[in-house]
């Protein structure tokens, strides 16, 4: 039983359109992150949060939005998407006393055309 | 600034041949260190971590790791590997207190290849 679920697994958008990744976790870990994945960057941190109500920015959070509306969703908002968001996206749960490690998701796959 | 550098973008080896991926480390202190695996198409698994004590940590699937100080190093090793060991593995590190909110830098990842 997947402790992280992602959905959707795959999802095609538009440019200019809106799109929502969510994620759910079952580990009732406080900290929650989205990573996106792309060729010859590893994964960079999107937003994060330390619980439910709080978001974080992360080293990318341009043209991106996360909202945490309990201990185990997490979204991933893209109010206006842009070809340049075409990438893998993880999200991945923690417990910060937990000596850092994350626990992830099996990625959604976003192309926006 | 503070980062992961795996120098190696892809590594193919012989099936039952040893194994040694590079990770190098910037980081002010000593973070906690971290390798994770992604099969394809699936999510990251944690295969060990180190935060502390004996250098040489061991993960699962025979895979061993070893922390340089010295060195700024944590390569990964793995005395014979085998075609299933075909993945991309991701070097990670954080800081080494707890409550810090998790937040992992991660290298670029190789990409090994385990030929039959």
């Amino acid at each position: 039983e997947a402790a992280v679920t992602q959905s959707p697994r795959n999802k095609v958008a538009v440019t200019g359109g809106k799109v929502t990744l969510s994620c759910n976790q079952t580990n009732n870990h406080n900290n929650m992150y989205w990573y996106r994945q792309d060729t010859g960057h590893g994964l960079r941190l999107i937003h994060y949060s330390y619980g439910a109500g709080s978001t974080e920015k992360g080293d990318i959070p341009d043209g991106y939005k996360a909202s945490r509306p309990s201990q185990e969703n997490f979204s991933l908002i893209l109010e206006l998407a842009t070809p340049s968001q075409t990438s893998v996206y993880f999200c991945a749960s923690g417990d910060p006393w937990g000596a850092n490690t994350l626990y992830f998701g099996a990625g959604t796959r976003l192309s926006v055309l | 600034a503070q980062s992961v550098t795996q120098p190696d973008a892809r590594v193919t080896v012989s099936e039952g041949a040893s194994l040694q991926l590079r990770c190098k480390y910037s980081y002010s202190g000593t973070p906690y260190l971290f390798w994770y695996v992604q099969y394809q198409r699936q999510g990251l698994q944690l295969l060990l971590k180190y935060y502390s004590g004996d250098p040489v940590v061991q993960g699962v699937n025979g895979f061993e790791a070893e922390f340089s100080k010295s060195d700024s190093s944590f390569h990964l090793r793995k005395a014979s590997v085998h075609w299933s060991d075909s993945a991309v593995y991701f070097c990670a590190a954080s800081p080494n207190y707890g409550g810090s909110g998790n937040k992992l830098i991660f290298g670029t990842g190789t990409l090994l290849s385990v030929k039959p």
